[in-house]
């Protein structure tokens, strides 16, 4: 059964440093997603992505992140300059855009620690 | 920004009972109703997607229902087993917000042998 699939599995980073976490969606689907989850708290969306650009992003995605469809099969998710706050579990998702209600396919999460 | 929030936050069960959770969000604007099953160290993995008031949705032993008037879904386990043990997370999908998911908090159910 085709999957989401995520590199690395846990990143340890210092502040200041950028980081860029990987994903590869399923091939065939046309939207991808980044959500996070701070430890203790609620998944949080961050930034979808459609027809190589941005189609919607949060408050949270500010000018320190962005995202790239670098070569049709990976999407990536890059922080400039990590902060401690941008700790989390970060999770990409892909969806194929034909079904009526969208359902998201998710990868297993990077695990992103800044110190 | 919606607010999606979900009940209870953990709950401890045995094998064989039957349980259920609560998950609410706002009525208005409402596209879809997702349900998913996160187990740690694995994807979340969808369960259920709906999107009509009074949907009914079931696979295996579990089953979920939809209000979208009074802006609630419920999700049912029957007969509870230890792999069942996850947390259960509910995203709300709105109309003026594309598609992009607003997530509950999760249930986290611990089913004893």
């Amino acid at each position: 059964e085709p999957e989401v699939t995520q590199t690395p599995s846990h990143q340890v980073t210092q502040m200041g440093q950028e980081v860029i976490l990987r994903c590869v969606p399923i091939s065939n689907h046309l939207y991808f997603y980044w959500y996070r989850q701070i430890l203790g708290q609620k998944v949080e969306f961050l930034v979808s992505f459609y027809n190589n650009e941005i189609s919607e992003k949060s408050e949270i995605f500010d000018d320190q992140f962005s995202v790239e469809r670098p070569d049709g099969s990976n999407f990536t998710l890059k922080i400039r300059s990590t902060k401690l706050e941008d700790s989390a579990m970060y999770f990409c998702a892909s969806t194929d855009g034909a079904a009526t209600v969208y359902e998201q396919y998710f990868g297993p999460g990077t695990r992103l620690t800044v110190t | 920004i919606l607010n999606v929030e979900q009940s209870p936050q953990s709950l401890h069960v045995q094998e064989g009972d039957s349980t259920n959770f609560t998950c609410s969000f706002p009525s208005s604007n409402f596209y879809a109703l997702h349900w998913y099953r996160w187990e740690t160290a694995k994807s979340p993995e969808a369960l259920f997607v709906m999107t009509l008031n009074g949907d009914e949705k079931k696979k295996g032993r579990i089953s979920a229902t939809l209000n979208t008037k009074e802006g609630y879904s419920y999700l049912y386990i029957k007969g509870s087993q230890p792999e069942d043990s996850a947390t259960y997370l509910c995203a709300s999908m709105n109309n003026n917000a594309g598609n992009m998911l607003t997530f509950g908090g999760g249930t986290r159910l611990m089913v004893k042998p």
